[in-house]
């Protein structure tokens, strides 16, 4: 059964703490993606990574950066979390493929509350 | 913003009764997919359909691309109480990027 694991169901940090959001996928997708959910937004991609240690901006990046040095793990970091980012974080992989669009799995999910 | 909007964006049903949304979009697409998401979990994969398809089925799930009006359909036929979800559609944007809608909540009362 293939799977994405997140490494919180439900956090709560302070302002100005650095926050690590973990994800584990053990199907060797090549891609990785995280993204934020709001209310009445949908889901908004941060960043995606296509390979180990390459990522790309999604249309969200600003106060995030991320990681990723081994195929199975991306890490999404929050330097100095801040009220505004209080969301739910998905994180999905998908396998490359010839047409690169191919479905995306997803994890459970981390409701991030920043107090 | 946003390229997929759903439409309705929420959807109350009896159960056995069928349910459709609708999703429109803005630019020429590769693949779109629909995707459920029960309360507060990650999303699951239902279905997708690539640009040079009109429809697709896989069990009680119905999927109409319409390239032209740059539209698709989902249509859930005898729906169930477990079916009660949020539905999103996500068009292929970019290399390696989808954007997705906003999504419709769908109540299926037993």
């Amino acid at each position: 059964d293939v799977k994405v694991t997140q490494s919180s169901r439900y956090l709560v940090k302070r302002t100005g703490e650095k926050v690590f959001l973990e994800c584990v996928q053990d199907m060797d997708h090549e891609n990785m993606f995280w993204y934020r959910q709001d209310p009445g937004l949908g889901l908004r991609l941060i960043y995606f990574s296509y390979d180990v240690k390459m990522k790309e901006k999604g249309d969200i990046p600003e106060g995030y950066s991320v990681s990723r040095e081994k195929k199975e793990r991306f890490s999404l970091i929050l330097e100095s979390a801040s009220t505004n980012q209080t969301s739910m974080y998905l994180c999905a992989s998908s396998l490359q493929g010839a047409s690169s669009y191919n479905e995306q799995f997803f994890g459970p999910g981390t409701r991030l509350t920043v107090l | 913003s946003q390229q997929g909007e759903e439409d309705p964006q929420a959807l109350s049903i009896q159960e056995g009764e069928n349910a459709t949304m609708n999703c429109s979009y803005k630019t020429s697409i590769n693949n779109l997919q629909w995707y459920r998401q029960n309360s507060g979990r990650g999303l699951v994969h239902l279905i997708l359909i690539r640009s040079n398809e009109r429809e697709k089925h896989s069990g009680r799930l119905r999927v109409t691309l319409d390239t032209s009006k740059k539209s698709s359909s989902l249509l859930i036929t005898a729906s169930r109480a477990a079916d009660t979800a949020s539905y999103f559609c996500a068009t292929a944007s970019g290399t390696y990027k989808y954007i997705f809608g906003t999504g419709t909540r769908l109540k299926v009362l037993a």
